[in-house]
């Protein structure tokens, strides 16, 4: 499995564009980059993913270097309810494999 | 939208004492998963199932545990003798074919042994 990196914490004033990198510097070739979100005591949710370049949906953008060593989540204006943790995942495409947290990057927005 | 419902949503028992944790996934969903997340700490997996078997697990899967799904829209995940470390939040996640890595989590429950 891929190993990722990204921060442990970052903090954001409501309204800013936040961007939180992830490097997987062994990531392979049919892994995918899978970004997931999570509030206190609640289950994680799906936000986006992408295999390479820029994937954009109505909650964030993806974007992917040719190299896919690393990628970085964009979250634009972000709102207080945006507090949460973020994490970046890579793995096999298919259906049915684990899915393998980290530590993921606990956002804090402000006012 | 549909969502996975899971029941209880908080479960207190005694050590030593089986506990069933209960997962409705959504409808058309072919593979069901089962995570954990000690307090503070990260979301681990445990395991997965499709086609009425399970497909892969953890280290964290031992004996204890076991997974069923007795019908057509239940997914279970019984700890036959619980431990003080089995306190945490149990997450149930399902996704269709071909979704990729796009997992749908339930609520989870919470698990405390006493």
């Amino acid at each position: 499995l891929a190993k990722t990196t990204q921060p442990i914490s970052m903090d954001s004033y409501e309204g800013q564009e936040v961007n939180i990198t992830c490097s997987h510097n062994n990531i392979a070739t049919n892994d995918y980059i899978t970004w997931y979100q999570q509030f206190p005591s609640q289950g994680p949710r799906f936000i986006i993913q992408g295999y390479k370049t820029k994937v954009t949906n109505e909650v964030a953008s993806l974007f992917i270097p040719a190299d896919r060593k690393s990628s970085t989540l964009s979250l634009p204006r972000v709102s207080l309810s945006d507090t949460a943790v973020y994490y970046c995942l890579v793995g096999d495409g298919d259906s049915g494999y684990a899915l393998n947290f980290g530590k993921g990057t606990s956002l804090l927005v402000t006012p | 939208e549909p969502e996975v419902t899971q029941t209880p949503s908080h479960q207190v028992t005694q050590m030593g004492q089986e506990v069933i944790l209960r997962c409705v996934p959504i409808s058309n969903h072919l593979y069901f998963y089962w995570y954990r997340q000690i307090l503070g700490q990260k979301v681990e997996f445990l395991v997965s199932f499709y086609n009425n078997e399970i497909s892969e697990k953890s280290e964290i899967f031992d004996d204890q545990f076991s997974v069923e799904r007795p019908d057509g829209s239940n997914f279970t995940l019984k700890i036959r003798s619980t431990k003080l470390e089995d306190s945490a939040m149990y997450f149930c996640a399902s996704n269709r074919a071909s979704s990729y890595n796009e997992q749908f989590f339930g609520p989870g429950t919470r698990l405390t042994v006493l």
